[in-house]
């Protein structure tokens, strides 16, 4: 079965540069979620999209931005790169199931690793 | 106070017993509840889901859900060598988006 796509999967910047990752979500699915994982921490929710329009936001700073395109793949931009944004970026996608409660299953791509330097 | 704590471990189990990974959450607003592995440098992957009280199994795996204790946990019997990973217990509020994690259990297989 086809899963997220994720790309790059490496990725090596230096501090202030910008940097964008792209996402392509499982066939059909609508919503695509972006997470952080630090070294040894648990993933932190960035920001998600549902249909294009940004559904939920967590802690995501400001120097990045993030959107949903028509053919549902999505991007998160980083710019003003800092040593501290070094980790590992996962997208996730699901399928809105309406009237679920929010019981839709996220699947996580390979994730994109940056390193600043 | 982390809003999904986990015991981190390390968890040694020898191969063929039953490992247990448990899960305790604060928000009594949560609603969905799921059990992610991930190999180190690699992605979460699914394990299981659970929204009810009361057991689910799946395989060699059953998730247990009590909301009144707001405790969740995996039992993994048959324990395999390819178990040995860190298990991400996630939950989800109704009406939110995001998947809030613990940090996780690690658990090792002892052959």
């Amino acid at each position: 079965a086809a899963g997220v796509i994720q790309s790059p999967r490496h990725l090596i910047k230096e501090k202030r540069e910008t940097a964008t990752l792209k996402c392509y979500p499982i066939p059909r699915h609508d919503t695509v979620y972006w997470y952080q994982q630090g070294p040894g921490q648990d993933p932190q929710f960035l920001i998600s999209f549902y249909e294009k329009m940004q559904s939920d936001k967590g802690s995501i700073p400001d120097r990045f931005s993030a959107q949903q395109f028509s053919d549902y793949h999505s991007e998160l931009n980083m710019s003003s790169l800092e040593l501290g944004d070094s980790a590992l970026y996962f997208c996730a996608s699901s399928l809105r199931v309406e009237l679920a409660g929010g019981q839709e299953t996220q699947y996580f791509g390979p994730g994109t690793r940056l390193l600043v330097l | 106070q982390k809003e999904v704590e986990q015991n981190s471990g390390p968890l040694s189990v020898p191969e063929g017993a039953i490992a247990s990974l448990n899960c305790t959450y604060s928000d009594r607003g949560s609603q969905s509840f799921f059990w992610y592995r991930q190999y180190s440098g690699k992605s979460p992957e699914l394990i299981m889901f659970i929204y009810s009280n009361g057991d689910k199994e799946d395989g060699r795996f059953t998730a247990q859900l009590n909301k009144a204790s707001q405790y969740v946990s995996l039992l993994i019997r048959d324990s395999q060598p390819s178990d040995s990973a860190t298990y991400l217990c996630a939950v989800k509020r109704f009406g939110n988006e995001k998947l809030t994690f613990g940090t996780g259990t690690r658990l090792t297989i002892i052959p």
